[in-house]
């Protein structure tokens, strides 16, 4: 069964404070790994899909990596608008279709 | 395209009544889903379809829940009778085999069954 496991739980970072996000996961093959981010009262917002080991992906004070056990979202001098949650999702294998499988998230906030 | 629309966006009911959610897909996706978001469980998928076919049910909770896509630009989930216990946030989601397989997701419907 394909399980993904993200840390920490909660996140409190000062504004330009660099820091990283973990997701771990276990999959019998990987078709992808997504990262969402969730404002409140808000649907997941699609950010990153990374496919293969080594991949890595930018956009604006994000980066996310990933190897074959995990995936890093790297947030590079956060500002307060980068506070939310943060979801790592998996599509694996045995997930038919599109069939994705999240992590319960990372909730991140940033304070001035 | 203005995105996947759910309705309502809010809804209290009272336990025994019948719950009806809806979702519009975004126009070309075939891949539809219905998540169910709590504190507790996080995100959950229920119920997903393809090209309007059901495909994977395995996370309706149970009987009292049931979903339908008529057609490509249209599903529902129904919860009859709803419980307490079925209180969350409910989400639909949609998808392109040929756009990527990343899901877009609507804002959501707020149930609580009082």
């Amino acid at each position: 069964e394909d399980q993904v496991t993200q840390s920490p739980e909660a996140l409190r970072l000062q504004e330009g404070e660099s820091s990283s996000l973990n997701c771990s996961y276990t999959v019998s093959g990987l078709r992808g790994l997504f990262w969402y981010r969730q404002d409140p009262g808000k649907g997941p917002e699609f950010l990153f899909t990374l496919y293969s080991a080594g991949e890595e992906k930018e956009k604006e004070r994000l980066k996310a990596t990933l190897t074959k056990k995990e995936s890093f979202l790297h947030i590079t001098a956060p500002k307060p608008e980068d506070s939310a949650t943060y979801l790592c999702a998996l599509h694996g294998v045995t997930g038919g279709g599109n069939k994705l499988t999240f992590g319960t998230g990372t909730q991140l906030k940033v304070e001035l | 395209d203005a995105g996947v629309i759910q309705s309502p966006r809010h809804e209290v009911t009272e336990m025994g009544q019948e719950v009806t959610l809806r979702c519009k897909p975004i126009s070309g996706h075939d891949y539809l889903f219905w998540y169910r978001q709590t504190m507790m469980r996080g995100l959950e998928l229920l119920i997903y379809f393809n090209n309007n076919v059901p495909i994977d049910d395995s996370g309706m909770p149970e009987d009292r829940f049931s979903a339908k896509m008529p057609n490509a630009s249209f599903s529902t989930l129904k919860i009859q009778p709803s419980e307490p216990r079925d209180s969350a946030v409910y989400f639909c989601a949609s998808s392109s085999h040929t756009g990527g397989t990343e899901a877009f997701f609507g804002q959501g419907t707020r149930l609580t069954v009082v």
